[in-house]
């Protein structure tokens, strides 16, 4: 099993920063990577896959990078829809595919 | 636009069995895997397993081996999950999750999700 680390658990960001958040894979997944937000009482949603590629409707804001064992999601200017959990899950491996454990990033 | 519905919140006793319906509109149900991934409170994601709603071929995680059961109706686009011998650690929101198959084992990720379905497992 691929054991996915995201750091940290928790983010404090003020509004209109920078947040990065990192994704560590126990073994290479190539780019088979995509990160999702989470929001209180709602499913996940889709917001990067192949490490980097944003999903439909995604805003510019988001961007994903890294390859192999270390990724990174980077939301340019935090909005405040954008306080939320975000999980990475690696998809290259079919048994299982696994998230990370999450990053809340929450309101500085 | 593609939709999944899921079925309304559950409470069983432990021991009990509990089945979650997912169904799908918007697309060709048996073009797309079905994956049931669960979040109990205050948790991360857990990947249950899935099934092929074409072939009804399943797959499923090893802590789940035994104790669930995920099924398809191709008539109605349904799939279903069914965990059995509840225990209060299964106390969890559980999601399916629609995924494109690329073949050769590796799959896209989950572009779109149920809206969840709560089972409570308690005495």
């Amino acid at each position: 099993e691929i054991v996915m680390t995201q750091s940290p658990a928790t983010l404090s960001v003020s509004p209109g920063e920078r947040a990065t958040l990192s994704c560590r894979a126990s073994q290479s997944v190539s780019s088979n990577l995509a990160w999702y937000q989470q929001k209180p009482g709602q499913a996940p949603r889709l917001l990067i896959y192949g490490a980097s590629t944003r999903a439909t409707g995604i805003p510019a804001r988001f961007s994903g990078s890294g390859s192999g064992t270390e990724f990174t999601l980077t939301i340019s200017s935090l909005q405040s829809e954008d306080f939320a959990v975000y999980y990475c899950q690696q998809y290259n491996n079919w048994l299982p595919l696994t998230f990370g454990g999450g990053t809340k990033v929450e309101i500085k | 636009q593609v939709q999944l519905v899921q079925s309304g919140a559950e409470v069983k006793k432990p021991g009990a069995s509990v089945k979650v319906s997912c169904k799908a509109s918007g697309y060709t149900f048996t073009g797309y895997y079905m994956h049931w991934v669960r979040q109990a409170p205050g948790q991360g994601l857990e990947w249950m397993g899935w099934i092929n709603p074409n072939s009804g071929g399943t797959n499923y995680a090893q802590k789940f081996q035994g104790r669930v059961t995920m099924t398809r109706d191709t008539s109605i686009s349904t799939a279903y999950m069914e965990l059995s011998r509840l225990r209060s650690d299964d106390t969890a929101v559980y999601y399916c999750a629609r995924a494109d198959y690329y073949g050769s084992g590796s799959f896209a990720p989950y572009d779109y999700w149920g809206q969840g379905t709560l089972v409570t497992v308690s005495s």
